[in-house]
């Protein structure tokens, strides 16, 4: 059965300091990949997506960063965090179709930037 | 940017009773899921629905979906404490390859 990890679950961070969350998925090969944030009580929004391994979409400029250096993994970066970067971090993937599967995501990783 | 939009934001109701949620989006899509969040954790995928399709079951869910008015429920019977959590509809749109929209949510509330 398919798997995805993500990790930390909790991280504190100071505005400036570097930021790295990884998401790693097992049990499947060449998923569609994504992160999303979510703001507290409101929706998701999608940060980026991937469709294999170096490709990477960005939907909203800002500082952050993805990469994906190996087929099941996924990285969320940034070299200096801002207050705004607070959030809930979520990893997803789904398995690449035409129609739009489902998509099964880690459990998050809450960010709070001090 | 946000595609769906569920209402009503929060719902509170007795066990037992049913819960319905609605969701409107605004461009033509391929299909329609809903997803459950407890409190804290990763969402969990409920049911999907395509745009070729009108209504659907699951269990105690039954969800609906009418394109012409570019919206759809989520019905869950039967409500248990257990089904307390925040749900949300995405959207797959058509002829955007791997992008689903998440509505803001809404907060259900089932009381024992």
């Amino acid at each position: 059965s398919q798997t995805i990890h993500q990790w930390p679950a909790t991280l504190v961070q100071p505005v400036g300091s570097p930021l790295s969350l990884e998401c790693t998925v097992e049990g499947t090969s060449n998923p569609n990949l994504y992160w999303y944030r979510q703001a507290a009580g409101r929706g998701l929004q999608l940060l980026f997506y991937s469709v294999g391994i170096g490709q990477i979409s960005s939907e909203v400029p800002q500082n952050l960063s993805a990469s994906r250096p190996q087929d099941r993994q996924f990285i969320l970066s940034s070299k200096k965090l801002l207050l705004s970067d607070s959030g809930f971090y979520l990893c997803a993937w789904s398995a690449q179709d035409r129609v739009g599967s489902p998509l099964h995501f880690g459990n998050g990783t809450r960010l709070t930037v001090t | 940017s946000q595609q769906g939009e569920e209402d009503p934001q929060a719902l509170s109701i007795q066990e037992g009773e049913n819960a319905t949620m609605n969701c409107s989006y605004k461009t033509s899509i391929n299909n329609l899921q809903w997803y459950r969040q407890n409190s804290g954790r990763g969402l969990v995928h409920l049911i999907l629905i395509r745009s070729n399709e009108r209504e659907k079951h699951s269990g105690r869910l039954r969800v609906t979906l009418d394109t012409s008015k570019k919206s759809s429920s989520l019905l869950i019977t039967a409500s248990r404490a257990a089904d307390t959590a925040s749900y949300f509809c995405a959207t797959k749109i058509l002829w955007v390859n791997n992008d689903m929209r998440f509505g803001a949510g809404t907060r259900l509330t089932v009381k024992p």
